[in-house]
């Protein structure tokens, strides 16, 4: 079984420049969610989607970064205008979609605003 | 509030020592679900282990084991006659009843195993 897939996995970006993350889910996975992962922290949830409605976007900061999910299955992530606070890996995962599944992630993007 | 302390930053062993990676967390939900999970250098996170709220029965799964005390709110991870290959860093998580399965991390252990 094909594990979640993100691309690119490097990328690197001036800031007040704009980037866009891309990723699809484990087949069959309702739910997405994506994580950014600061240097020497733990991963933090941005937003997650199930199926392509949002559930949670309370740490998405919405005056820059956008996501969507539109036909449920691929979602992008976009930053517009990046600052040098962006600067991390972003995760994606996909779970089954229950109450409580194991989410499984995708081998992140590492962004570096400079 | 939800939160999980990892108060181990980095771990340095010699290969075949034993390990142990220490979790606390908190919680007021009487249901809720933790986990491990590796990361490795490649940087994806790899799922290790979930063990629910009213399941205390300790797991081994090879080298590797798990304690669950909620009488401590800890759940702590020890991998025996550690190996090189286990040389990553380690989060535990937690998410509960109602939290629309938001995993909420800890802030890692860096476990360096050396030959």
């Amino acid at each position: 079984e094909a594990g979640v897939a993100q691309s690119p996995r490097y990328k690197i970006i001036e800031k007040r420049q704009s980037v866009a993350f891309w990723c699809n889910p484990i087949s069959g996975h309702a739910t997405l969610y994506w994580y950014q992962q600061i240097l020497g922290q733990g991963p933090k949830l941005l937003i997650q989607f199930q199926n392509n409605g949002v559930v949670d976007d309370s740490q998405l900061p919405k005056d820059r970064f956008s996501a969507e999910r539109l036909k449920g299955v691929d979602s992008t992530l976009k930053i517009q205008p990046a600052k040098l606070e962006d600067s991390a890996v972003y995760l994606c995962a996909s779970s089954l979609g229950g109450a409580v599944d194991t989410q499984y992630f995708g081998p992140g993007t590492r962004l570096t605003v400079l | 509030a939800q939160k999980v302390t990892q108060a181990q930053t980095e771990i340095s062993v010699v290969e075949k020592e034993d390990v142990t990676l220490d979790c606390v967390y908190e919680t007021r939900d009487t249901t809720y679900y933790l986990f491990w999970y590796k990361q490795p250098p490649s940087g994806e996170l790899v799922f290790l282990i979930r063990r629910n709220s009213f399941d205390e029965q300790n797991e081994i799964s090879g080298r590797y084991s798990w304690n669950f005390q909620k009488s401590t709110s800890s759940f702590n991870f020890t991998i025996t006659a550690s190996q090189v290959v286990d040389s990553a860093v380690y989060f535990c998580a937690l998410t509960f009843s109602g939290g629309y399965n938001k995993l909420i991390f800890g802030a890692g252990t860096r476990l360096a195993v050396h030959p």
